[in-house]
């Protein structure tokens, strides 16, 4: 039933250590996207994805890697994790890019 | 400078009244407006989505947009303490790369 899902939903992790985010859509969309969301509550986008296609980049540091398997999904892997990594990280899906996009729960992830 | 600006309150107000939520931007090329509401801990999910200069109105939210002022609103009426949240706006520029650029968002507390 739920439009855009995301795992795990919280995360705590040391200093350096790799891990990945998953995120499912299941409405079709063709463009998937990544934001972070910091403590002050500003969301930022970090990357986009239109049919498996990396279609925005922004200036996020290189330890933080998109993957598109398919349409309908799009994880986030990130490398040496730095205690400023910490924030919420929310997937969205829209149908075009012009489109209303759909968010999901959100990923809270705190590094110590 | 930020390309959206928004005050990020908190606003607090009691039952029933109108609440007046506002953003301003910098960008002349953004064409898409939406209003985006965030409840504590979820993902944001979409309130309006307007594309010209004017109102839109849905139940007891209204969405106005002034391109010449580059101001854009949100009201709602008949404040209820449901409506306590975050309001992110956020707009998209005319190259269509679907980017969502948002403001800090505006914390509203509605008191019964």
């Amino acid at each position: 039933d739920t439009a855009v899902s995301q795992t795990p939903k919280y995360l705590v992790t040391q200093m350096g250590n790799d891990k990945s985010i998953k995120c499912e859509q299941n409405l079709g969309h063709d463009t998937m996207y990544w934001y972070k969301q910091d403590s002050k509550k500003f969301l930022k986008i970090m990357f986009s994805y239109n049919n498996k296609e990396l279609i925005i980049n922004e200036t996020v540091p290189n330890r933080f890697s998109p993957k598109s398997p398919d349409k309908a999904h799009l994880n986030l892997h990130i490398n040496s994790l730095e205690l400023g990594d910490s924030a919420v990280y929310f997937c969205a899906s829209s149908h075009v890019r012009e489109g209303t996009q759909y968010f999901g729960p959100g990923t809270r992830l705190l590094v110590l | 400078q930020k390309e959206v600006e928004q005050d990020p309150g908190p606003l607090s107000v009691p039952e029933g009244a109108i609440v007046s939520l506002n953003c301003t931007y910098s960008n002349s090329a953004f064409q898409y407006f939406m209003w985006y509401r965030q409840y504590s801990r979820k993902g944001p999910e979409l309130l309006m989505y307007t594309y010209s200069s004017g109102n839109k109105e849905d139940g007891r939210f209204t969405a106005q947009v002034d391109k010449s002022s580059k101001y854009i609103s949100l009201f709602i009426r008949d404040s209820q303490p449901s409506d306590s949240a975050t309001y992110l706006c956020a707009m998209i520029d005319s190259g269509n790369t679907g980017k969502l650029i948002f403001g800090q968002g505006t914390t509203l507390q509605v008191k019964p």
